[in-house]
């Protein structure tokens, strides 16, 4: 089945606790991103990936890293989370930039 | 207006009625998509509209796009409860300096009541 995997769903943590948020796609896509969903704010990107090695930054980048290895995957990292990151997190990928874009399931976390 | 700005914020309907959800953007766009988002769940791909285009149909879903207007709408048309969910659209818009982003918009959350 073609899908977008995340993991954890769910996430307490406190701060400055360095965490790392799994995204996969077994799609073949060359465009991953992720976004975080606030109430009131929609979603807002943070990190995306044109390609294997090839990431920049989004709208939201502060305190996040991300990585891009291999075609499938593309982690989000928190070096130092703090109680601002609290947030529904979303994973997508896309054949390209612009493209329809399929979603993860969501992490939703909540840094103490 | 901001960039995929969805209007109403909020819509009730009964079962049967039909839904219309408007989207306006300020940029050039490539291309306008709709998703559907049920409660904290993710985000589902409902409909593709690019710029040369000015209507799509998918099932109950029509999709229409007026870019002299830089606006679109989304009509699902005899609504069900299982409708209920939060829309929004998304523009791949055309930005300043060159750079092109998909935009997504806060949504307008549609409740069907039965």
């Amino acid at each position: 089945e073609a899908q977008v995997t995340q993991n954890p769903r769910y996430l307490i943590t406190v701060t400055g606790k360095k965490l790392t948020v799994t995204c996969s796609q077994n799609m073949n896509h060359e465009y991953m991103s992720w976004y975080r969903q606030d109430p009131g704010l929609g979603l807002r990107q943070i990190y995306y990936s044109m390609n294997v090695e090839v990431t920049d930054k989004g709208d939201v980048p502060e305190g996040y890293k991300v990585s891009r290895k291999e075609k499938r995957n593309f982690p989000l990292i928190l070096e130092s989370p703090s109680p601002n990151q609290t947030s529904l997190y979303f994973c997508a990928s896309s054949f390209f930039r612009g493209e329809t874009q399929y979603f993860g399931p969501g992490t939703r976390l909540l840094v103490l | 207006s901001q960039q995929g700005e969805e209007d109403p914020q909020a819509l009730s309907i009964q079962e049967g009625e039909n839904a219309t959800m408007n989207c306006s953007y300020k940029t050039s766009i490539n291309n306008l998509q709709w998703y559907r988002q049920n409660s904290g769940r993710g985000l589902v791909h409902l409909i593709l509209i690019r710029s040369n285009e000015r209507e799509k149909h998918s099932g109950r879903l029509r999709v229409t796009l007026d870019t002299s207007k830089k606006s679109s709408s989304l009509l699902i048309t005899a609504s069900r409860a299982a409708d209920t969910a939060s829309y929004f659209c998304a523009t791949d818009a055309k930005m300043e300096g060159g750079s092109e982003k998909l935009v997504f918009g806060k949504g307008t959350k549609l409740t069907v009541n039965p």
